[in-house]
């Protein structure tokens, strides 16, 4: 079944560096994507990454995709305080009847100051 | 350019009452999805919707759940009988034709339900 993987904490300082590690299941998927959650609130559209793509930065963020091992990281420069929150990686697989998205269970980002 | 609209923020139900939620997606686009998320999960796909048709509602239960997007354009999930299990937040997105890639999607802010 289909089923993408996150670790569940990640717990940084501020000023550091994040690393958010992510493995999805369908290799036919064309787009991958990052979303935030604070609490209480819906999902934020962080970035996304074409499947023909290794990199892609965008201000602090950088995402880094290993289609051969099935593997996406999201690296966030600078954490800030403002950063905590949930972090979502998602595919939308080609074997989809439409273009849902297929979401792991998130990484809770902690950052202290 | 407004985004998702979602109405009512909290419902408080019990059990084997009905509710219904509402979603205004992003003017222009053409497909609706309603998702749900349990506490401590990714949200999961209940339904989707191309114009006023329904592309994938494999996940719906239908013995309890309907949904429906008349008009093309704003959607209701309706909850009938509802059960404990029931109790999550009901995420409304939409994606269209104007965004690139065309299948970015775009949350509203959820419907939380506590079904006591």
């Amino acid at each position: 079944g289909e089923d993408v993987e996150q670790s569940l904490f990640l717990s940084v300082r501020e000023g550091d560096s994040s690393v958010i590690n992510c493995t999805y299941t369908d290799s036919s998927s064309t787009y991958l994507y990052w979303y935030k959650q604070e609490p209480g609130a819906g999902l934020q559209l962080l970035t996304y990454i074409f499947s023909n793509m290794d990199m892609k930065q965008d201000q602090r963020l950088t995402v880094l995709l290993n289609k051969k091992d099935k593997h996406l990281s999201l690296r966030i420069a600078d954490t800030q305080t403002g950063d905590s929150a949930i972090y979502f990686c998602a595919e939308s697989p080609a074997n989809q009847a439409g273009t849902a998205l297929i979401f792991g269970k998130g990484t809770t980002l902690s950052v202290s100051s | 350019e407004a985004g998702v609209a979602q109405s009512p923020r909290y419902k408080i139900i019990e059990k084997r009452q009905s509710v219904a939620f509402w979603c205004n997606p992003i003017s222009g686009h053409a497909t609706l999805y309603w998702y749900q998320q349990i506490l401590g999960q990714g949200p999961k796909l209940l339904i989707q919707f191309q114009n006023n048709g329904v592309v994938d509602d494999s996940q719906l239960p239908k013995d309890r759940f309907s949904a429906e997007r008349l008009k093309g354009v704003d959607s209701t999930l309706k909850i009938q009988p509802a059960k404990l299990e029931d109790s999550a937040v009901y995420l409304c997105a939409s994606s269209g034709s104007y965004d690139r890639p065309q299948e970015t999607q775009y949350f509203g802010p959820g419907t939380r339900l506590l079904v006591l």
